[in-house]
């Protein structure tokens, strides 16, 4: 079985500091690991995913993640914060047989202050 | 990326009635579609999973009857959430299976049963 856990309901951060956005995940065999925000009544976009090659990952609008194997992390991070990052960010990973079926950790809202 | 259309965006209900949310794939044919089920503050939980032209498989505790799924075609699935009761106020959010590494994500349906 695989598994995702964000540990942080809720990371504030002031705007123009750097973020991170902490995710371990379980899977057997080689990950396929993906973020991805999602605003108010929103659906979820896609930020970046990791599937195979350099381990630092680069996304939509800034964000970036490191693909760690021997801690099983894959955190999402951004040097400089926004006021409109502030939004819940998903971490899902599958195994890469298991077609597009993800499972989610549990969200982690982000919120960025002036 | 793809175009995935779910219609309502928003949805009120008496308790009782029965509402259908659709899924569309715009422009490629999903002969899977993934229905998930997020509750307010939680992270997205797979409910669901249709196949064109055969019966959906039910994640353990989603009650088929209840959630029923349609997938007539290679483009369009239907929930249809019978009998709707106040703890079936969620959002409802459907994504169809591509091929490649990547998930995508219809804009979500928030139901709201009164």
């Amino acid at each position: 079985a695989q598994s995702v856990a964000q540990p942080e309901d809720q990371v504030n951060v002031a705007e123009g500091n750097p973020l991170t956005v902490k995710c371990t995940y379980s899977v057997s065999g080689n990950p396929y690991l993906f973020w991805y925000v999602q605003y108010p009544n929103r659906g979820l976009q896609f930020l970046l995913k990791y599937i195979t090659g350099d381990n630092l990952v680069k996304g939509s609008y800034g964000f970036e993640a490191e693909f760690n194997k021997s801690q099983t992390s894959f955190h999402l991070k951004k040097p400089s914060a926004l006021v409109s990052d502030s939004a819940l960010y998903f971490c899902a990973v599958r195994a890469n047989n298991a077609g597009n079926m993800l499972t989610f950790g549990g969200g982690t809202r982000l919120m960025v202050k002036p | 990326g793809a175009v995935v259309s779910q219609h309502p965006s928003r949805v009120i209900c008496k308790s009782g009635t029965s509402v259908k949310i659709e899924c569309r794939s715009l422009d490629f044919q999903a002969t899977t579609m993934f229905w998930y089920r997020q509750f307010p503050k939680q992270s997205l939980m797979l409910m669901a999973t249709s196949n064109e032209g055969s019966k959906a498989t039910y994640e353990q505790g989603v009650e088929k009857d209840k959630f029923l799924i349609n997938h007539a075609s290679l483009t369009l699935s239907t929930l249809t959430v019978t009998s709707a009761h106040p703890e079936d106020s969620s959002f409802y959010i459907c994504s169809p299976k591509r091929g490649g590494t990547e998930a995508f994500f219809g804009q979500g349906t928030r139901l709201t049963v009164v």
